[in-house]
């Protein structure tokens, strides 16, 4: 069975600061994906990132760096100098490779990140 | 290119009554999903089509639940009769064909409410 744990339900913060967002997940499958969505307030899941668990590296995109560290199990992502539009429920989610394709993503309760101006 | 439109966007239904979830994937997406988030907990895995052949059901909660996708186009996911329990918001998901790596494309989602 896989268990993807955000343990912050809620992070409030004031525009221009970072801020992290923990992932922590449990899984006995060799060889998996890790996923971050974001949910603005207008309902829809916006995909982030995919992180294959063979790639270790550090990934950045503008303002977001994901950090993967397989030896602890954690997935987290870090938002640089935040903006009030980063404001959102942030998912974590795991999904095997399985052979077949046939999974569903596993994901996390979210974390809702309130950007205050 | 159009995301995946689900309809309604909300509905308020009683208790044993019926509701039809309705989702048109990205066009050319042969995988659709469907999860649903009951307040408060996570995200759930429904089901899973490859075209219109159901591919994983292991997560429909019970047999209240019947998901077609007829064609291999749109899907939809009807829910009779309704219980409390079954309030929630649901998602539906499409993503590329035969590439089991491939990121997953939500929709807005159905906020369901059961009185």
């Amino acid at each position: 069975a896989q268990k993807v744990t955000q343990a912050q339900t809620e992070i409030s913060v004031v525009e221009k600061e970072d801020v992290t967002l923990d992932c922590v997940y449990e899984t006995r499958d060799t060889t998996y994906y890790l996923f971050w969505y974001k949910q603005p307030p207008s309902g829809e899941l916006v995909f982030l990132i995919r992180r294959n668990s063979f790639d270790e590296q550090n990934e950045i995109s503008g303002r977001y760096s994901w950090n993967f560290q397989k030896s602890t199990s954690s997935f987290n992502f870090t938002i640089t100098a935040s903006q009030v539009v980063d404001s959102a429920v942030y998912f974590c989610a795991l999904r095997p490779v399985a052979g077949g394709g046939a999974d569903g993503l596993t994901f996390g309760k979210g974390t809702h990140l309130i950007i205050q101006p | 290119e159009a995301g995946v439109t689900q309809f309604p966007s909300h509905s308020v239904i009683e208790k044993g009554q019926t509701v039809t979830l309705r989702c048109d994937p990205i066009s050319g997406h042969d995988n659709l999903y469907w999860y649903r988030r009951v307040m408060g907990k996570e995200i759930k895995f429904l089901l899973h089509f490859v075209k219109e052949s159901k591919q994983d059901e292991s997560g429909m909660p019970n047999n209240r639940f019947l998901a077609e996708r007829t064609g291999g186009t749109y899907s939809t996911l009807k829910v009779q009769p309704a219980e409390l329990e079954d309030s929630g918001v649901y998602f539906c998901a499409s993503s590329e064909p035969g590439r089991h790596n491939s990121p997953l494309h939500f929709g807005n989602g159905t906020r369901l409410t059961v009185t």
